[in-house]
């Protein structure tokens, strides 16, 4: 089946520091691959999407590029602000099985000034 | 604001209880999701509806259903309620029945409490 791994966190960060966070997926078929982030007390929002291999999505300084042949979908910000501490989820949608959202365990994000 | 809304935002029920969570999904969406997020499963896909009619079906348990209603709006029922169903409900919803890459609106969440 379909599965998604992220690192575990919490990461936390100086403001202005680079941020990777590292996400693999596993699928049957050809997944289209997002990032979710979650702020306190709020639901999840999207916050990038990739649908196809080689694709980079971007949002908001935050960049991450579809690499089929690693199987990878790493989230990366040059500089990071107090704003972006969070919870991001890594989340895969696979064709075949509608829009079924398959999430990684999510990685804590915590930005100090 | 995602225009997802879920009531009520906490609820504290006992063991053997039955609770109703609902969501109404943003004006136009057709589609309805329930997730569940706890802290030992992570957020897992439950069910969805479109336009009134289950859509896709997950991890979701025999005591649990749920149903979408004429006006699109959408409810969790709980029941038998157990210590480990205690979680963080997530209502979310979109535009059509899901196509891969389709963007999901997800509400505030219920945060569920068995005593």
């Amino acid at each position: 089946g379909n599965s998604v791994t992220q690192m575990e966190g919490p990461v936390t960060l100086s403001e202005e520091a680079f941020l990777t966070i590292n996400c693999t997926y596993t699928a049957t078929g050809y997944p289209s691959l997002f990032w979710y982030v979650q702020y306190p007390g709020e639901g999840l929002q999207l916050l990038l999407k990739a649908t196809k291999a080689d694709d980079k999505g971007s949002n908001k300084g935050f960049e991450a590029t579809y690499r089929k042949e690693t199987t990878s979908f790493h989230l990366e910000k040059g500089s990071v602000q107090v704003s972006d501490s969070a919870v991001y989820f890594c989340a895969l949608s696979d064709r075949a099985a509608g829009n079924k959202l398959t999430f990684g365990g999510g990685t804590r994000v915590l930005v100090k000034p | 604001d995602s225009g997802v809304t879920q009531t009520p935002k906490h609820l504290i029920t006992a063991t053997g209880q039955r609770v109703t969570l609902r969501c109404s999904p943003r004006s136009g969406d057709l589609s309805v999701y329930w997730y569940q997020q706890s802290l030992d499963q992570g957020l897992q896909f439950l069910i969805q509806y479109y336009n009134g009619e289950e859509r896709a079906k997950g991890n979701i348990l025999e005591r649990f259903s749920a149903q979408q209603f004429p006006d699109l709006h959408s409810e969790l029922n709980l029941s038998s309620l157990e210590l480990g169903d205690s979680a963080l409900y997530f209502c979310a919803s979109s535009v059509g029945p899901g196509g891969g890459d389709e963007k999901l609106f997800f509400g505030s969440g219920t945060q569920l409490s068995v005593l």
